[in-house]
C-alpha cells in the first residue's frame, strides 16, 4: 500500500509570489491534515479536512488556505508568499479522521526568496 | 492554550545505553499522546502511543509511559542502536474528532557505536 505521497518535493519561489501543494492520502483514507516544520517554531497544525470539509483550522493567516477533493487528495495554497514561509510542508491521513494512527509525507521543502 | 513542552532538545549515548526523553501537556482535554521519529529528508514515522486511559505501553525496545496527574509522558529506548539516531517529536491532541496534534520542540538523539 503506498504512502501518503506530496508533491513537488522541493519548491523555489519569490516573495510575492504564490504556491500550491498537493497531497495524495494513503488509498482508503478520508482525512488529511497540514502541518508546517521550521526550525524555529517546530511542527504547527495548519488545517484539517475530512470527506471535503475544512473541520479544524490553525493560528496561520488567510494567506494559507486549502481544499479537499472527493477522491480524498488535498491541495493547499499560500499566497503573497513572505521569507517566513519557507519551511517543510508537510501532509498527513488517516482512516477515521482522528489524530490516532497519523501517517505523514515526506513533505514539499519550500524555500521563498 | 495548548502547549507541549519536550527535554532534552538533543540527547547523546553509546550503543546500548538507554535513552529517556520526557514531555509535559498543558490541555487537560488530552487523551492520546504519539510518538514520532523523524529521519533526514523523511517526514515524521509514528512509532508508539498511548492513550490517557493507559499508564504504561511497550513495543520490543521502546515503552511509554503517562502520568496523567503530572501531565507527563516519557519515551524510554533501550538498548539504543545507531539507527536509533534521529529526531523524537513527542505530541498530544484531544482524540475523537480532532486530527490536530500539538507537538514538542523535538529531541536529537545521537547513538554512538
Amino acid at each position: 500500500k503506498a504512502g501518503v505521497t506530496q508533491t513537488p518535493r522541493y519548491l523555489i519561489k519569490t516573495r510575492g509570489q504564490q504556491v500550491t501543494l498537493s497531497c495524495s492520502p494513503i488509498s482508503g483514507h478520508r482525512s488529511v491534515s497540514w502541518y508546517q516544520q521550521t526550525p524555529g517554531q517546530g511542527l504547527q497544525f495548519l488545517f484539517e479536512y475530512f470527506s471535503e470539509t475544512q473541520r479544524n483550522k490553525g493560528n496561520f493567516p488567510g494567506r494559507f488556505s486549502g481544499r479537499q477533493f472527493s477522491n480524498s487528495r488535498s491541495e493547499m495554497n499560500v499566497s503573497t508568499l513572505e521569507l517566513g514561509d519557507s519551511a517543510l510542508y508537510l501532509c498527513a491521513s488517516s482512516l477515521e479522521g482522528r489524530a490516532e494512527k497519523l501517517f505523514f509525507g515526506s513533505g514539499t521543502q519550500l524555500s521563498v526568496l | 492554550g495548548e502547549n507541549v513542552e519536550q527535554h532534552p532538545s538533543t540527547l547523546s549515548v553509546q550503543e546500548g545505553d538507554s535513552a529517556v526523553i520526557k514531555c509535559t501537556y498543558s490541555d487537560s482535554a488530552s487523551n492520546y499522546f504519539p510518538w514520532y521519529k523523524q529521519e533526514l529528508g523523511k517526514g515524521p514515522q509514528l512509532i508508539i502511543d498511548i492513550r490517557s486511559n493507559v499508564g504504561e505501553k511497550k513495543d520490543q525496545r521502546i515503552a511509554v509511559t503517562l502520568n496523567k496527574t503530572a501531565k507527563h509522558f516519557s519515551l524510554h529506548i533501550t538498548e539504543t542502536q545507531p539507527e536509533d539516531s534521529a529526531v523524537y517529536f513527542c505530541a498530544a491532541s484531544r482524540g475523537t474528532g480532532f486530527q490536530k496534534l500539538v507537538f514538542g520542540t523535538g529531541t536529537r538523539l545521537l547513538v554512538s557505536p
